[in-house]
């Protein structure tokens, strides 16, 4: 059973609309993450937050941006999308561990096509 | 900052044989190291973890190993099963953030 959501699935959508992908978790982690993947293929960091008004951007360029009003919302938006967009969007969150590294729990991820 | 790496990018190996992925990172103070498996149309799912103050850890067909000086560790599979397939990523932990490696396609010969 999934703890972590992502709405929609998948989505094809046309070029210059603004979309919103929506991500919640139920765990209370505090970190939540988003990454860009073309299937099966590296995955790209492009942006994270560490809490509750805390977002930051990743490693890779992205014309998205994101907001954390609340600890278990992450949503990822698109003011204008291009068919450049067209990828598979993951979130994931994590707790702070006390020592070292935590892992991640990952949604089932959204597909878009912008065409 | 942490990199790592992952080889091969590709591994096909016959059912029933044992597989195995290796991973290097650089980060000396790093101490976390998951495994990943993604099957299609789906998120990765954390298999199996291992910390630095451990060298092996085992879950039935899977295990990982450590080797903290060289800075490597390795998902052994063993008794591939066509359920194996799927692409698995590697990650190490930096600044409270996992840096993953590029992921590698495991294939499953009957």
């Amino acid at each position: 059973e999934a703890d972590i959501y992502q709405t929609p699935r998948y989505l094809v959508i046309g070029t210059g609309k603004k979309i919103t992908l929506e991500c919640s978790q139920t765990m209370g982690h505090d970190k939540m993450y988003w990454y860009q993947q073309d299937p099966g293929m590296e995955l790209h960091l492009i942006h994270y937050s560490y809490g509750v008004n805390s977002t930051e951007k990743g490693d890779l360029s992205s014309e998205s941006t994101v907001s954390r009003i609340r600890t278990e919302h992450f949503p990822l938006t698109l003011e204008s999308a291009r068919p450049s967009h067209t990828s598979q969007y993951l979130c994931a969150s994590s707790k702070t561990p006390g020592t070292g590294g935590s892992g991640y729990t990952f949604g089932s991820g959204t597909r878009l096509t912008v065409v | 900052g942490e990199n790592v790496e992952q080889h091969p990018s590709t591994l096909s190996v016959q059912e029933g044989d044992s597989a195995v992925i290796k991973c290097t990172y650089s980060d000396s103070a790093s101490n976390y190291f998951p495994w990943y498996k993604q099957e299609l149309g789906k998120g990765p799912q954390l298999i199996i973890d291992i910390r630095s103050n451990v060298g092996e850890k085992k879950d039935q067909r899977i295990a990982v190993t450590l080797n903290k000086t060289a800075k490597h560790f390795s998902l052994h599979i063993t008794e591939t099963q066509p359920e194996d397939s799927a692409v698995y990523f590697c990650g190490g932990d930096s600044n409270y953030q996992l840096i993953w490696g590029a992921g590698t396609k495991l294939i499953i010969k009957p």
